[in-house]
């Protein structure tokens, strides 16, 4: 089966710009997640859709950070604007259902670099 | 939320000898524990998991093992290759069944010499 699919693969831009990404999870997959993945660290959960709704969003910087999954399939990520922080490699990862039965596939990620 | 400490952050072994792993969590409802592979560059990979009604589960040269009083797990590697050189992370899930949110370690680089 295909597996998640994520664009950009690489992103630099400077700061105070913005910059999006784009998720398609697997076929028929119902929960989405968007992750960052600082460097020398493990992935942190940002946000986690079931269908197209927000399940968990506590860690989201919601005041320059958004996510939408219209439609309930893919996914986008918005940074506006971007803080030299944000510099990381935003992994989109997808699963059946919701809940630790269900194991999440991660895509290849999108590396931004903010300058 | 629940905190997931990983140790060594790298391990350097000769080929054929064995790698472990080990990490902690603090959050006593955590019940579900995922290890991932991650290779330069590509993405994260399950590899095996263990549930907390488990002590022990193996995978050919893999193995976890899960202790719930001291709240740690380990990852077991025997008869390691070169191919199994890459980042290391667990997880632990604190809210069991229902959300599935995974809280990561910071990884462990494992380089296995030829």
């Amino acid at each position: 089966e295909a597996g998640v699919a994520q664009s950009p693969r690489y992103k630099i831009i400077e700061k105070r710009q913005s910059v999006a990404f784009w998720c398609n999870p697997i076929s028929g997959h119902a929960t989405l997640y968007w992750y960052q993945q600082i460097l020398g660290q493990g992935p942190k959960l940002l946000i986690q859709f079931q269908n197209n709704g927000v399940v968990d969003d506590s860690q989201l910087p919601k005041d320059r950070f958004s996510a939408e999954r219209l439609k309930g399939v893919d996914s986008t990520l918005k940074i506006q604007p971007a803080k030299l922080e944000d510099s990381a490699v935003y992994l989109c990862a997808s699963s059946i259902g919701t809940g630790t039965t269900y194991e999440q596939y991660f895509g290849p990620g999108t590396r931004l670099t903010v300058t | 939320g629940e905190n997931v400490e990983q140790h060594p952050s790298t391990l350097s072994v000769q080929e054929g000898d064995s790698a472990v792993i080990k990490c902690t969590y603090s959050d006593s409802a955590s019940n579900y524990f995922p290890w991932y592979k991650q290779e330069l560059g590509k993405r994260p990979q399950l590899i095996i998991d263990i549930r907390s009604n488990v002590g022990e589960k193996k995978d050919q040269r893999i193995a976890v093992t899960l202790n719930k009083t001291a709240k740690h797990f380990s990852l077991h590697i025997t008869e390691t290759q070169p191919e199994d050189s890459a980042v290391y992370f667990c997880a632990a899930s604190t809210r069991g069944s229902t959300l599935g949110r995974l809280y990561f370690g910071r990884g462990t680089q494992l380089t296995v010499w030829p």
